[in-house]
Formats: structure tokens, sequence, C-alpha cells
């Protein structure tokens, strides 16, 4: 079966860095995104990875090994509206998304 | 990026009534867009495929008599949820794909039955 795995939450300080895992199997590989989503809102882009390494966009990084089938998503400099749930997915060869459950960050002052 | 325009962005209906969603690219012509249902802490869950001028493609489990879609026109999409139950209260969010790869989401809406 396909599987996407997140931790289910994560507590950082205000200023400090975190670095939210995922880890997935999925039946084909298309590529791994990382959404934003607050609290009763729709999830918005962050960051697509399909080949091998690091993305940098400002404060966010994404991180891709798809021999490991693992990505990891790095915040800089938190600031108390980062906290949201994260969420990892994974496009299959069917060009499905496969989303995991979200990680829910808390960032404290 | 592309503009997804979902509405409404709630609704409380009474059991038994229907109810319709709308889904719009702006700025660009979809002609694919998904319906996802999202329940408390859970993921996204993917309801139905919709593609412009044929039938919907549904996901096991989901009941295409009672989840009504609708792709008119390459700028709509329509989701109606007919005779709604207390368990369909949950919270709908249409994407629109933009190439192979980037999707956009819609701002969800929040259906409550009563």
């Amino acid at each position: 079966g396909q599987n996407i795995d997140q931790p289910t939450e994560m507590t950082a300080t205000e200023g400090a860095i975190v670095q939210i895992n995922c880890t997935y199997q999925t039946s084909g590989f298309n590529g791994l995104f990382w959404y934003q989503q607050h609290a009763g809102e729709a999830p918005t882009f962050l960051s697509y990875n399909v080949l091998d390494g690091l993305e940098e966009k400002g404060r966010f990084s994404s991180f891709l090994s798809r021999s490991k089938g693992y990505s990891y998503l790095l915040l800089k400099e938190l600031q108390m509206k980062d906290s949201a749930s994260y969420l990892c997915a994974v496009m299959d060869s069917n060009y499905q998304l496969i989303w995991g459950a979200g990680t829910k960050l808390i960032i404290k002052p | 990026g592309a503009v997804v325009s979902q509405h409404p962005s709630r609704v409380i209906c009474k059991s038994g009534t229907s109810v319709k969603i709308e889904c719009r690219s702006l700025d660009f012509q979809a002609t694919t867009m998904f319906w996802y249902r999202q329940f408390p802490k859970q993921s996204l869950m993917l309801m139905a495929t919709s593609n412009e001028g044929s039938k919907a493609t549904y996901e096991q489990g989901v009941e295409k008599d009672k989840f009504l879609i609708n792709h008119a026109s390459l700028t709509l999409s329509t989701l109606t949820v007919t005779s709604a139950h207390p368990e369909d209260s949950s919270f709908y969010i249409c994407s629109a794909r933009v190439g192979a790869t980037e999707a956009f989401f819609g701002q969800g809406t929040r259906l409550t039955v009563v």
C-alpha cells in the first residue's frame, strides 16, 4: 500500500529552526510537495521536489532523497505566524497526490 | 500563482437538504479539478476527479449519487451534497492542477449539517 509518515505534532521556539520529516512509500514517484495549512483554511503551496537535494526558498527549505524515500521541510527564523499544520504529499505514478496526515507545528514565544 | 475560488466558505444546512459548492479557476483553464474532504485532524482525502465535459471519477467508497460533480466548463466545477446528513459535516476543498505537477486549492467550504 501507499504510505506517507510524518510526526503528528512538533513544538519550537520563536526565532529558532525546526525540521519536519516525511517518509514515504508509494507506487511510483513524480515529485513531493509541502503545503502549509492554517486551521480552518485550505492548504497553500510551499515547495516541490522531484530531484534529490535541497531547494531553498527564503526562510523555508525542502530536501529530498528518493533512494531513502525521505524528505524534510526546514523552517528558519521561526515566527508566530508559522504556527500551522504542514502537509507532505507525494505524486505517484498515476499523478495522484498521496497525502500525509500533517504535522501540527506549535511556535512558542 | 493561479487562483482558485471556492464558494461558499461556510454553510449550515438542515439534514435531508442539498448543498452546492462551486469551484472556479479565475485566471486559467482547468481541464481537471479535484475534490477533497478533510475531517478534523486528518489528512486530505480525495473524493473524486472532475474532468471537463465528462463524468467524474470517484474514489472507492465515495457515493457518486450522493456527491454529484459537474464540470460544465473549463473554469467551473461544482460539488452537490445531496440529502445531507450530520455525518457529511466536513471541510470540502477543491483544487485545480496547473501542468503536470502544481496544484492550487480553493479556500475550502466548511459544511455543517444540523
